[in-house]
């Protein structure tokens, strides 16, 4: 069965700061990667998405993400983070025999400090 | 172009009632899934109905059943309500033939059981 593991609940960063959000997935096949966003009282906006090819992939709002096979990670980074960002991310695996069904992890909340 | 539309927003149910949600797909979209957030939790899948059948479901109770009208629009329903079913109800609406698998979410449904 398919899973998706964000060690980190919370982190704080300031603005103007870079951020790495992390994850780790458990799919048998070559798996179809997402992250998602949720702000307060909002549903969730995709960021991002990884099916094939390049490996680092770009996403909106400045935000990028890093496929690596060998690590079983997907991790998502931004250079310079605004206040803007502080939201919950969602990191999120899909299975790839053709149903869609998505399995996401736990989340990260991201607060950013002046 | 509207995008997905859920009803009620926000709900209050006493133990051992039933609720229904409602769910409008995003404009051209033929598949409807839903997902239930409990508090501080990632997204779990419910089930997915395409072609008004359930195509696929998660590990949950036949308590939780659905419809899926011929104009794609969904419904959630869920029977003997339980404490444990407080949750944001999300529900995501994507192409079937578009074998992206982004899904795109409506605000949700917060339904507090008493």
């Amino acid at each position: 069965a398919q899973s998706v593991t964000q060690p980190d609940i919370h982190i704080t960063v300031s603005e103007g700061a870079s951020l790495e959000l992390r994850c780790n997935y458990s799919y048998g096949a070559t798996p179809y990667l997402f992250w998602y966003v949720q702000s307060p009282g909002q549903g969730l906006q995709l960021l991002l998405k990884y099916f094939s090819g390049d490996t680092l992939v770009q996403g909106i709002k400045g935000f990028e993400a890093e496929f690596k096979r060998s690590q079983s990670s997907f991790n998502l980074r931004k250079p310079s983070v605004h206040w803007s960002d502080a939201a919950e991310y969602f990191c999120a695996v899909m299975n790839s025999g053709g149903y869609q069904k998505v399995t996401f992890g736990t989340g990260t909340k991201l607060q950013v400090i002046p | 172009d509207a995008g997905v539309t859920q009803s009620p927003t926000h709900l209050i149910k006493t133990r051992g009632q039933q609720v229904t949600l409602r769910c409008s797909p995003k404009s051209g979209h033929d598949t409807v899934s839903w997902y239930q957030q409990a508090l501080g939790q990632g997204p779990q899948f419910i089930f997915q109905y395409y072609e008004e059948e359930e195509r696929q479901r998660g590990n949950f109770p036949d308590r939780f059943s659905g419809h899926q009208f011929p104009n794609y629009s969904s419904e959630l329903n869920v029977n003997a309500l339980l404490l444990g079913d407080s949750a944001l109800y999300l529900c995501a609406s994507s192409l079937i033939e578009v074998y992206t698998g982004e899904l795109f979410f409506g605000e949700g449904s917060r339904l507090t059981v008493l």
